[in-house]
């Protein structure tokens, strides 16, 4: 069964600073989606950044952007020039490509804190 | 719509109850999904519609959970007897296609008492 774990539950970084949230995930398939959410009190999930596992180039939107690590399963999130509005809950998710459903497997999430 | 709509925002219901919650997806979204995110933990899976059919409701807890999605395009899900254990934010995403990006709602927080 595939699975993904964020073992980072809270973390906390500095206005203007760069900060790195943490993914890993198992999986014995070789092609599938990755993705990073963000959950503001809204509660709407509202996606960030999506990564391909068959391109090998990092994926990066603005101020966001990964680090990939297909071998090591590993799947992480940097964020630039934090900004207050970046506080939220982050959850990274699994899809696979293929077969009868589309459905996301979510971690736990990792809450981040932006100081002022 | 302009984005998923879900209501109602919030309900409070007393155990054994019967719950309904609905969902407006994005107008010309065949796909939708039922996610259930419980305290501190991500949202897993319920139930993924193509069109009017449920091709896939393997995530639906017991019988006790039903959704359905009459003409294609909103979606209810119901949930008799309710217990404690299903208090719980339900968020339901749409997305174009079967491999489209899904679109999430603001979700339906149940907590039962």
């Amino acid at each position: 069964a595939q699975t993904v774990t964020q073992s980072q539950p809270e973390m906390s970084v500095q206005e203007a600073e760069t900060v790195t949230l943490s993914c890993t995930y198992d999986t014995s398939e070789s092609d599938y989606y990755l993705f990073w959410y963000k959950q503001p009190p809204s509660r709407q999930m509202i996606l960030v950044i999506r990564q391909e596992a068959y391109k090998q180039q990092n994926a990066t939107e603005n101020r966001f952007s990964v680090n990939f690590q297909k071998a090591a399963k590993s799947f992480s999130l940097k964020i630039s020039d934090s900004q207050l509005g970046d506080a939220a809950m982050y959850f990274c998710a699994y899809r696979p490509i293929g077969g009868a459903t589309n459905k996301l497997i979510f971690g736990t999430g990792t809450l981040l804190a932006v100081q002022p | 719509g302009a984005g998923v709509s879900q209501t109602p925002s919030n309900k409070v219901t007393e155990k054994g109850k019967y719950v309904e919650l609905r969902c407006d997806p994005i107008s010309g979204h065949t796909a939708l999904y039922w996610y259930r995110q419980s305290l501190g933990q991500g949202p897993e899976f319920l139930i993924y519609f193509q069109g009017t059919g449920a091709a896939d409701d393997s995530g639906l807890p017991n019988d006790r959970f039903f959704a359905v999605r009459p003409e294609g395009s909103v979606s209810t899900l119901k949930i008799q007897r309710t217990e404690r254990g299903d208090s719980a934010v339900y968020l339901c995403a749409s997305s174009r296609s079967f491999t489209g990006e899904l679109f999430f709602g603001e979700g339906s927080r149940l907590t039962v008492l």
